[in-house]
């Protein structure tokens, strides 16, 4: 069965650190690996990932692909109390199936 | 676990036509949200409630309506179907007693309007 599988589930660290979130995935033949931020009821987009081994960046944060190790790193360098949200992992795949992971919830501590 | 289903996987309905999404959660979630994503973009919020009878106007609410008429059902309407509705339309739904944000997806429907 296909499975997206985010970690850390939560993560409290202070404003300032660096934060890396992880999402692994079970997914055969997928389109699109994609980052979103959530804070209100909408998540936002960040990042759509295609391509193994090219880093997108914007600003603060980045993200890269590892599609032989099968996972996904989004990174964010010093962090701001405005980062905490959760952090949603979604997987599209090329039968138009998405499948999200259960999301990092990141707090950052001022 | 959780499980958010929706009716379909694809559709394709006609221009013009009345289309019905359902979405059914397992887990007495007050909260259920109606998205759709298109290529490259991110969900853009449709509809949400917070109850049943209660629903809110999310981004988009242009062109659909919803209903719930029971807490574990969350229904989307598109009156008359319009190819500019062709998307992928994601349902969610959150726990009670907390934010909005913890939110289970299901698989989304697919659908084309020709």
């Amino acid at each position: 069965e296909d499975k997206v599988v985010q970690s850390p589930l939560s993560l409290v660290v202070h404003e300032g650190d660096t934060v890396t979130l992880n999402c692994s995935y079970e997914v055969t033949n997928f389109r699109s690996l994609l980052w979103y931020k959530q804070e209100k009821k909408a998540p936002t987009f960040l990042f759509m990932l295609t391509s193994s081994g090219i880093e997108k960046k914007s600003g603060r944060l980045s993200s890269i692909l590892d599609k032989k190790e099968l996972f996904s790193i989004l990174n964010i360098t010093a962090t701001q109390t405005g980062d905490s949200a959760i952090y949603l992992c979604a997987l599209e795949g090329r039968d138009d199936k998405i499948i999200f992971g259960k999301g990092t919830r990141l707090h950052i501590l001022p | 676990d959780v499980k958010v289903t929706q009716s379909s996987r694809y559709l394709v309905k006609r221009t013009g036509e009345k289309v019905f999404l359902e979405c059914v959660q397992d887990m007495d979630h007050e909260n259920m949200f109606w998205y759709r994503q298109d290529p490259g973009l991110g969900l853009r919020l449709i509809y949400f409630s917070y109850d049943v009878k209660m629903k809110e106007k999310g981004d988009i609410p242009e062109g659909y309506s919803v209903s719930r008429e029971k807490k574990e059902r969350f229904s989307l309407i598109l009156e008359s179907a319009s190819t500019n509705q062709t998307s992928m339309y994601l349902c969610a739904s959150s726990r009670p007693g907390t934010s909005f944000y913890e939110q289970y997806f299901g698989p989304g429907t697919r659908l084309t309007v020709t």
